[in-house]
């Protein structure tokens, strides 16, 4: 049951680069998300996704783009990374109809 | 103001004593709540969920809602050094759909 999985789990890129950042999982949950969390600011919400090539903003979506082609895959794409962008990034999911949603184990990036 | 705001601490227990967390919100229209646990380095795990006013209890955790006075509370029974970590309260507000607003979090130090 290997759940939520994000990867890599550590990148470091170079200030313009384009870098994506892989969300899968595996129990077919209709809603995924994606949060980033620095000091001071705690979780914040990039985008959200309700079902495949359904997507939507959050709070912070500016510098990333988001698709969802299937169910089980949620990639984050940071089309031209800056250092404020250096966080730790993670990728939740929710079966519709339940109110949890659940985590997976993160991704740190930096932007150097 | 921010919507979910938490005292980030640390709040410092003594071992085999009670950790009371609050957390107060900004929005008297949200339904659900939610306690995660974040160990350091590590992605926030869910503990407790709660969604009617009153107590919920699971096992050590006591989860506490009062939507009148727009708070919710955690309470750590019995504290062991394994608690110490980062507790996140989150909820939904009412016209977030599925999307999870949480607060900075509140850091725990559990003293043998």
């Amino acid at each position: 049951d290997a759940g939520i999985t994000q990867s890599p789990r550590y990148k470091i890129t170079e200030t313009g680069r384009q870098v994506t950042l892989m969300c899968h999982q595996t129990w077919s949950h209709s809603y995924m998300f994606w949060y980033r969390q620095d000091l001071g600011h705690g979780l914040r919400l990039i985008y959200y996704s309700a079902a495949a090539d359904i997507t939507d903003k959050g709070e912070v979506p500016d510098g990333y783009v988001v698709s969802r082609s299937k169910t089980e895959n949620f990639p984050l794409t940071l089309e031209s990374a800056t250092r404020s962008q250096t966080s730790v990034y993670f990728c939740a999911s929710q079966k519709q109809g339940v109110l949890e949603a659940f985590f997976g184990q993160g991704t740190r990036l930096t932007v150097v | 103001q921010k919507e979910v705001e938490q005292n980030s601490g640390p709040l410092s227990v003594p071992e085999g004593a009670i950790a009371s967390l609050n957390c107060t919100y900004s929005d008297r229209g949200s339904q659900s709540f939610f306690w995660y646990r974040q160990y350091s380095g590590k992605s926030p795990e869910l503990i407790m969920s709660i969604y009617s006013n009153g107590d919920k209890e699971d096992g050590r955790f006591t989860a506490q809602l009062n939507k009148a006075s727009q708070y919710v509370s955690l309470l750590i029974r019995d504290s062991q050094p394994s608690d110490s970590a980062t507790y996140l309260c989150a909820l939904r507000p009412k016209a977030a759909g599925n999307k999870l607003t949480f607060g900075g979090g509140t850091r725990v130090l559990v003293k043998p």
